[in-house]
């Protein structure tokens, strides 16, 4: 069965940091691209980033450019979302998302990220 | 990278079929066979209905199905049952390697 658990969640202020990593179980995690994927309270999804399964490649919604760094470790089955430069639209519940080539096929429970002073 | 459009609300009867659209450009939804639909509850995470374009994972009911012209996708719910009340979102593949979701649409069971 596949697993994904988000942590590292939390309250932050304007202009923090905050590292939210996902354990993954499973599957063979070193095979697939993984994501990061965003809902802010009451509002839809939206898509933030992916890496390849060797973490070679990197790619970014606009919006984080510059600021957030996805990263992995295969020997751990982890996948990472460095957020640095917080602001207040960055407020969401973060999901780590296995990435089936085209699509999102498995969803953790998500991570609650607040930034607020 | 705009969201693409759905329609905020639909609604049905019990049974009935309603269709949701999905609508973008030719640099996303038209571009690509890569329009994946999901589903969520309240308070739970999303889950992958379909993708690309017209596929059922394993375990999704056949009363989904979905389809695409142009720069429209579209999800038709079939025989409508209480437990399709939900969230749904469609996704598309876009360019520079980006995904865009859906503005979402509440289904609501009458």
């Amino acid at each position: 069965e596949v697993q994904l658990v988000e942590s590292g969640g939390g309250l932050v202020q304007p202009g923090g940091s905050l590292r939210l990593s996902c354990a993954a179980s499973g599957f063979t995690f070193r095979s697939f691209w993984m994501s990061w994927v965003r809902q802010a309270p009451g509002k839809g999804l939206e898509w933030v980033a992916k890496i390849k399964n060797d973490g070679s490649d990197k790619y970014y919604v606009d919006s984080v450019k510059g600021r957030f760094t996805i990263s992995r470790d295969n020997a751990e089955n982890s996948v990472y979302l460095q957020m640095n430069s917080l602001t207040a639209e960055d407020t969401a519940i973060y999901y780590c998302v296995k990435y089936g080539g085209t699509y999102f096929d498995y969803w953790g429970q998500g991570a609650l990220v607040t930034v607020s002073s | 990278q705009s969201a693409l459009t759905q329609p905020a609300s639909v609604s049905g009867s019990p049974g009935q079929s309603i269709t949701i659209s999905c609508t973008g450009t030719s640099s996303d939804v038209g571009g690509y066979n890569s329009v994946s639909w999901y589903q969520q509850h309240p308070g739970k995470a999303p889950r992958l209905m379909i993708y690309d374009v017209n596929i059922r994972p394993s375990g999704v009911s056949n009363h989904f199905s979905a389809s695409k012209s142009g720069n429209t996708a579209s999800l038709t719910i079939s025989g409508l049952q209480a437990e399709d009340e939900a969230d749904y979102y469609c996704c598309s593949y876009s360019a520079s390697s980006a995904y865009l979701f859906g503005t979402g649409t509440k289904v609501t069971v009458l």
